[in-house]
């Protein structure tokens, strides 16, 4: 059984650029959530996919988009980038009921 | 919405002792309360978890009391070991398969030989 796999592990851009990271999903997990982690802090709840159709969102703006395709991998793409964007993206697996999250290991992005 | 708050920020025991972190949420809908483990440089991992129908709940070294009532719930590790540290992370959640976790801010532990 192969866990959540995440793309780039690290990155850096500059204000303004656009950036897409990547997620696998654990085998047999039909359901990807994200979460933004700051230096120092708990993660943040950005969006939820399921069956390719986003079906929730935490307190983020618009420029914070993402795919899930029918493989149940997923994309987060953040345009307009910010400095505050700066922090490790986690993606996170799961079977719809079960509760646990399966966290992949991120990708740490630096907005200069 | 949600708001989850955890003490202490950070906790520095000796080895064997016990260590417990408490934490708070607002919502009384909240009915699942997990706590993630995360090591340096790595991904966070559940260690242990309770459903709002029980009010304790044991694995081995590792024990988690929730208190609906009050609205808090508490992380017990005991005999501690030195690879016990890490920042633990508790979080809420409505159990309802829409899975928005609501992470507390995260407790340092160092666990001293």
């Amino acid at each position: 059984e192969t866990g959540v796999t995440q793309s780039p592990t690290h990155l850096i851009k500059t204000r303004g650029q656009q950036v897409t990271l990547r997620c696998s999903s654990q085998s047999g997990h039909n359901t990807v959530s994200w979460y933004q982690q700051a230096l120092g802090q708990g993660p943040q709840f950005i969006f939820q996919y399921y069956r390719e159709e986003e079906n929730g969102r935490g307190n983020f703006p618009p420029r914070f988009s993402g795919l899930q395709f029918p493989n149940y991998s997923s994309e987060l793409n953040v345009n307009a980038l910010e400095l505050d964007d700066s922090a490790l993206y986690l993606c996170a697996s799961s079977f719809p009921g079960t509760g646990e999250l399966f966290f992949g290991e991120g990708s740490r992005l630096t907005v200069l | 919405g949600e708001n989850v708050e955890q003490h202490p920020s950070t906790l520095s025991v000796q080895e064997g002792d016990s260590a417990v972190i408490k934490c708070t949420y607002s919502d009384s809908a909240s009915n699942y309360f997990p706590w993630y483990k995360q090591e340096l440089g790595k991904r966070p991992q559940l260690i242990i978890d309770i459903r709002s129908n029980v009010g304790e709940k044991k694995d081995q070294r590792i024990a988690v009391t929730l208190n609906k009532t009050a609205k808090h719930f508490s992380l017990h590790i005991t005999e501690t070991q030195p690879e016990d540290s890490a920042v633990y992370f508790c979080a809420a959640s409505e159990d309802t398969g829409f899975q928005k976790l609501v992470f507390g801010t995260g407790t340092r532990l160092l666990v001293s030989p």
